[in-house]
């Protein structure tokens, strides 16, 4: 079965970027997208077909994917940014979560 | 814009059947797909299945024994049954719709399931 492989936390400074990276087999083949989830709430869209970002969502977030590397970018990250955050793709009809990475900032 | 509100037993005893229903609101069910999701405490999201509009429907592998997911547009509701519960079942389970972008796009806010005697 197809496997998304996330780091499980990354740590970051206020106002500094914070890149999150997700692993598959040919994930540059496919669009991911990313998910944002705060403690107590339920995961929120942040980033889909690899770049684009939902309405709402603030512009230093930016996501790329190429390879086997798709990565979320957050630039001038703020306290309001700590949160796990969840690649997603699909292999054939099926969907495919990372493990998650939690984000401190600190 | 479009909510969704998870309802279900909380407890439900090993080797039963989990049942839960997610009631939609702001938007007609036949516009949309549906989805469920699952997180056990403290870990990482699961994706049980999924529902087109179209009533065509593909669950996880790993699940897929033991999962149906329906729709009742007279109700405004979608439904997951989750046959023979073990411990491992416990999680909170979200509903969520699944748009064109192939994205879940808006989540319920999840209820918990707890798998015990």
């Amino acid at each position: 079965s197809y496997e998304l492989t996330q780091p499980p936390s990354v740590s970051v400074s206020p106002g500094q970027t914070a890149s999150i990276t997700c692993s598959g087999d040919k994930l540059g083949d496919k669009y991911a997208c990313w998910y944002q989830q705060k403690p107590g709430q339920s995961p929120m869209l942040v980033i889909y077909q690899d770049t684009k970002r939902p309405s709402g969502i603030p512009e230093r977030f930016s996501g790329s994917n190429s390879g086997n590397t798709a990565t979320l970018t957050i630039s001038g990250t703020q306290a309001m940014d700590e949160a796990d955050y969840y690649c997603q793709a699909w292999d054939s009809s099926t969907v495919v979560f990372g493990g998650g990475t939690k984000l401190t900032v600190l | 814009q479009v909510q969704l509100q998870e309802s279900g037993p909380g407890l439900v005893k090993p080797s039963e059947t989990l049942s839960l229903t997610c009631t939609v609101s702001g938007g007609s069910i036949s516009s949309y797909s549906w989805s469920w999701i699952r997180q056990p405490p403290g870990k990482g999201l699961e994706w049980i299945g999924y529902m087109y509009y179209s009533g065509s429907a593909n669950y996880n592998p790993s699940l897929k024994s033991r999962v149906t997911i329906s729709v009742d547009t007279s109700k405004n509701q979608f439904s997951l049954k989750l046959r023979s519960v073990t411990a491992a079942d416990t999680a909170v389970y979200y509903c969520a719709t699944l748009g064109g972008s192939q994205t879940f796009d808006y989540w319920g806010q999840g209820t918990l399931v707890t798998v015990s005697s």
